[in-house]
């Protein structure tokens, strides 16, 4: 596997579900990100790991939950979604998260909640 | 602060002629920009990138940029469509706020390619 891999591609989850996204870098990279892309919107960042720690939590609902267990890891949990949070959550990774370097995007995860 | 406003929503193209989206960028220093590229159902894929070295910015697949100071401008450009081409097109600038660089992204264009 090369670059950013996300999984499931596609989930459909009712709103009591409790469900978790999965993305992995095979860059070396030190920084990992959460992005939310909803139709007619802008990307919006949801959360910023640098090796392990959370360093921004974009004002983001607690029914998502991040976990970044190492530097090539990174979970979303998801619990008690509503309608709205329907989305393609992107992943995304960076060689670190101070110097202007180039994000490297997985293919995402489409999300419908029913 | 910094912004980017992509001037076009959609942009249509017959194959073969030049294809140009337009991005204007707000900035309050020297800004590193970049054009991502996304395909149905895929995600971002980086085209091409500028942080203060040369103003023409060569990318994959025949793309290319220039940034403009003068004119707060970072258009992308390419000679001739293809039909893979069609795409949405993101002018995206840094920012750093809140110890770290985050990617500021524009509102999209959607770029249609007919035969």
């Amino acid at each position: 596997e090369t670059g950013v891999t996300q999984t499931p591609r596609h989930l459909v989850m009712g709103m009591t579900n409790k469900k978790s996204l999965k993305c992995e870098q095979h860059l070396g990279h030190n920084a990992m990100y959460w992005y939310k892309q909803s139709a007619k919107k802008p990307l919006e960042l949801m959360f910023v790991y640098s090796l392990e720690e959370r360093v921004e939590n974009n004002s983001v609902p607690s029914r998502f939950s991040p976990e970044c267990p190492n530097s090539s890891h990174l979970f979303l949990h998801l619990h008690t979604l509503q309608p709205e949070d329907s989305a393609l959550y992107l992943c995304a990774s960076s060689q670190d998260r101070t110097t202007v370097y180039e994000q490297y995007f997985g293919p995402g995860t489409r999300l419908t909640v029913t | 602060a910094q912004s980017v406003t992509q001037l076009d929503s959609h942009v249509s193209v017959s194959e073969g002629t030049p294809v140009l989206l337009r991005c204007n960028y707000s900035s309050s220093y020297s800004p590193s920009l970049f054009w991502y590229v996304q395909h149905p159902n895929k995600g971002l894929q980086l085209l091409l990138k500028y942080t203060s070295a040369a103003t023409l910015v060569k990318g994959i697949n025949g793309f290319e940029a220039e940034f403009k100071k003068s004119e707060t401008s970072f258009h992308l450009t390419k000679p001739s469509a293809h039909m893979s081409d069609a795409a949405e097109y993101f002018c995206v600038v840094t920012a750093f706020s809140g110890g770290y660089n985050k990617l500021i992204f524009g509102a999209g264009t959607r770029l249609a390619v007919h035969p």
